[in-house]
């Protein structure tokens, strides 16, 4: 079994700042990784997914990730945010062999940009 | 191309009654998932169906809840004789295949409040 743990719970940043959300998870096994966006009162967005190949994997809205295997960590970066990059964003991981359909999730993090 | 469709948005039951939460897939989807967020938390896996059948229930709770997925008709998620801790959000996402790499797409939600 996959757990995910993002390491900040709210991320408070400055319009045009760069941004980075911490993600880490424990998995005996390959895994697909994820990243998801929920604004207020909406469901979830994919914002980009890791795969295979590349480490470095680019995703909509200007976002991108990178899986370093070593350190069991997928963090998402932004180089200059919008005021409408405020959203909740969460990580998320399946097992590549077998059940790849489940995702573990983790709790989330808050990120408000201010002007 | 509709995206996952979920219905109600906003569901407020009293404790004992019934819920029936709604959620219609992507067009050409044939998977269904069902996942609840609780406050403060991620998103945790409950059920995933395919066409009347229940592939995985693992994350269903032994009682009260239940769900289908007919030849006909939005996949319905059942929780009976709520109580104050089933309030929550629930997400419904969808797939055309059942395999984790593709990344779902998930309705906007349907946020239960159990008074």
């Amino acid at each position: 079994a996959q757990s995910v743990t993002q390491l900040d719970s709210q991320v408070p940043v400055f319009e045009e700042a760069p941004v980075e959300l911490r993600c880490n998870y424990s998995s005996s096994v390959s895994v697909y990784l994820f990243w998801y966006v929920q604004y207020p009162n909406q469901g979830l967005q994919l914002l980009l997914k890791y795969l295979s190949g590349s480490t470095l994997v680019k995703g909509i809205n200007g976002f991108e990730a990178e899986f370093n295997k070593s350190q069991t960590s997928f963090h998402l970066r932004k180089p200059s945010v919008h005021i409408s990059d405020t959203a909740e964003y969460f990580c998320a991981v399946s097992d590549k062999n077998s059940n790849d359909y489940k995702l573990s999730f983790g709790a989330g993090t808050t990120v408000t940009v201010r002007a | 191309n509709a995206g996952v469709m979920q219905n109600p948005r906003h569901l407020v039951r009293r404790r004992g009654q019934e819920a029936r939460l709604r959620c219609s897939p992507m067009k050409g989807h044939s998977h269904v998932y069902w996942y609840r967020q609780l406050p403060e938390e991620g998103l945790k896996f409950m059920v995933y169906l395919q066409k009347e059948n229940i592939i995985d229930e693992s994350g269903m709770p032994k009682e009260r809840f239940s769900a289908e997925f007919p030849k006909e008709g939005p996949s319905i998620l059942r929780i009976q004789q709520v109580v104050r801790g089933d309030s929550a959000a629930y997400f419904c996402a969808s797939s055309p295949r059942p395999t984790g790499d593709y990344g779902y797409t998930f309705g906007s939600g349907t946020r239960l409040t159990v008074v």
